[in-house]
């Protein structure tokens, strides 16, 4: 069974420019999560899609950070303008349902904001 | 407001001493707890889940347990293989998200 597919896996950018993350789910998998990693620190969520509609994105920078997730599967997480303390690993993950389900997670995009 | 502090750490072993991690938790109606391993420059990857206090759950090497305070991961004989992050998570009633700890770097030596 094919994992949680990220891309790309590194990205380095100018701060105040724009950058896109990819997520393709575990297939059948209904719950689709964006989490940001920064170094030494566990994952937090940014926000929680069930199928077409957001869940939780009460942690979601909403002035700088959208998402979407197009026919319930794959998902774009975009930041616009960067900042420097957006350089974190961006990691994507999926479960089958919803509260208490097991999450699988992606291989992460590391973002270095210069 | 839910907190998971985990300890300690870092942690380095020599090959074959066995030891424990530490996750204690303060949250509000406690629906599973989630032990996760990261390698660097890898996403997170599921371990157990742990649902009531007594609970056990062992694969390999690691064994999981639950109190209503605390979880802690044993590991049992490492090797330089089980060097990671490990990683606690808890998911609470009402709530959709994982809330993880910072997690504790285990480095076996040969």
């Amino acid at each position: 069974e094919a994992g949680v597919a990220q891309s790309p896996r590194y990205k380095i950018i100018e701060k105040r420019q724009s950058v896109a993350f990819w997520c393709n789910p575990i297939s059948g998998h209904a719950t689709l999560y964006w989490y940001q990693q920064i170094l030494g620190q566990g994952p937090k969520l940014l926000i929680q899609f069930q199928n077409n509609g957001v869940v939780d994105d009460s942690q979601l920078p909403k002035d700088r950070f959208s998402a979407e997730r197009l026919k319930g599967v794959d998902s774009t997480l975009k930041i616009q303008p960067a900042k420097l303390e957006d350089s974190a690993v961006y990691l994507c993950a999926s479960s089958l349902g919803g509260r208490a389900d097991t999450q699988y997670f992606g291989p992460g995009t590391r973002l270095t904001v210069l | 407001e839910d907190q998971v502090t985990q300890s300690p750490e870092a942690l380095r072993l020599q090959e074959g001493e066995s030891s424990s991690l530490n996750c204690s938790y303060t949250v509000s109606g406690l629906r599973g707890l989630f032990w996760y391993r990261q390698d660097p420059g890898k996403g997170p990857e599921f371990l157990f889940t742990l649902y009531s206090a007594g609970e056990e759950k062992e694969k390999e090497r690691l064994k999981a347990t639950l109190t209503k305070k605390e979880s802690f991961l044993h590991i049992t004989a490492p090797k330089p293989e089980d060097s990671a992050t490990y990683l606690c998570a808890v998911h609470v009633h009402n709530d959709y998200k994982l809330s993880f700890g910072a997690g504790t770097t285990v480095t076996v030596r040969a």
